[in-house]
């Protein structure tokens, strides 16, 4: 158990609403990720944060901002919900071995855009 | 572009017998190599990984074998076992992009008593 905590668990909103989404840390680590799960895509990067008000875009960021304000807290916002952006989504923090990419994943939030 | 590909969305097998799960990749930067479990309604968890320094690594019953002329990996499972019943992703990362994992789509294993 690497001590992160998603919330909600589950939310289903309608197009055109801002949504946020909070990943919770207990550990201190500094690396912390947010991905989507989609059929047929896997497990795609969507912003990442190396630290305290450092962040990066990944390889899915278009309509999505983050905000890291504390070393605990990653929040993930899509400011105006679309259709296309119902998914599971899942914070992870890097607490392997450097330079190995090994992540732990939090149980995930299933958002329903409607 | 998908760096990281698994062909196979499911994969069938007996109880007992092996399970053998393919990943292909297509970037050479690529350093290290994981597997993740998924069960439904939790989240991704670690089983093994493998250097681009090595051709294999086990851990119990998993087995994962690394090809980096042909950019292909294999995860084997052997005996195979109802609870083995997941899905599977194969991740990559290379040290020059921070690390980061580009993930496969995941292949459905379903292990049948």
């Amino acid at each position: 158990d690497a001590g992160i905590t998603q919330s909600p668990r589950h939310k289903v909103t309608e197009t055109g609403t801002p949504v946020t989404l909070r990943c919770h840390q207990t550990e201190n680590h500094r690396y912390m990720y947010w991905y989507r799960q989609d059929p047929g895509h896997g497990l795609r990067l969507i912003h990442y944060s190396y630290g305290v008000k450092d962040t990066d875009k990944g390889e899915v960021s278009d309509g999505y901002s983050v905000s890291r304000s504390k070393t605990e807290d990653f929040l993930l916002t899509l400011e105006s919900a679309t259709s296309s952006q119902t998914s599971v989504y899942f914070c992870a923090i890097s607490a392997g071995r450097q330079n190995t990419g090994e992540l732990f994943f939090g149980e995930g939030s299933r958002l329903t855009v409607l | 572009d998908q760096q990281v590909k698994q062909n196979s969305p499911s994969l069938s097998v007996q109880e007992g017998r092996i399970s053998i799960l393919n990943c292909d990749y297509t970037n050479s930067m690529f350093d290290y190599f994981l597997w993740y479990k998924k069960y439904p309604a939790e989240g991704p968890t670690f089983l093994i990984s493998i250097s681009s320094i090595k051709d294999k690594n086990e851990d119990g019953r998993f087995t994962v074998f690394l090809n980096k002329s042909a950019k292909h990996l294999s995860l084997h499972i052997v005996p195979s076992q109802p609870g083995d019943s997941a899905v599977y992703f194969c991740a990559a990362s290379a040290v020059t992009s921070g690390s980061r994992l580009t993930f496969g789509e995941g292949t459905q294993l379903t292990v049948n008593p």
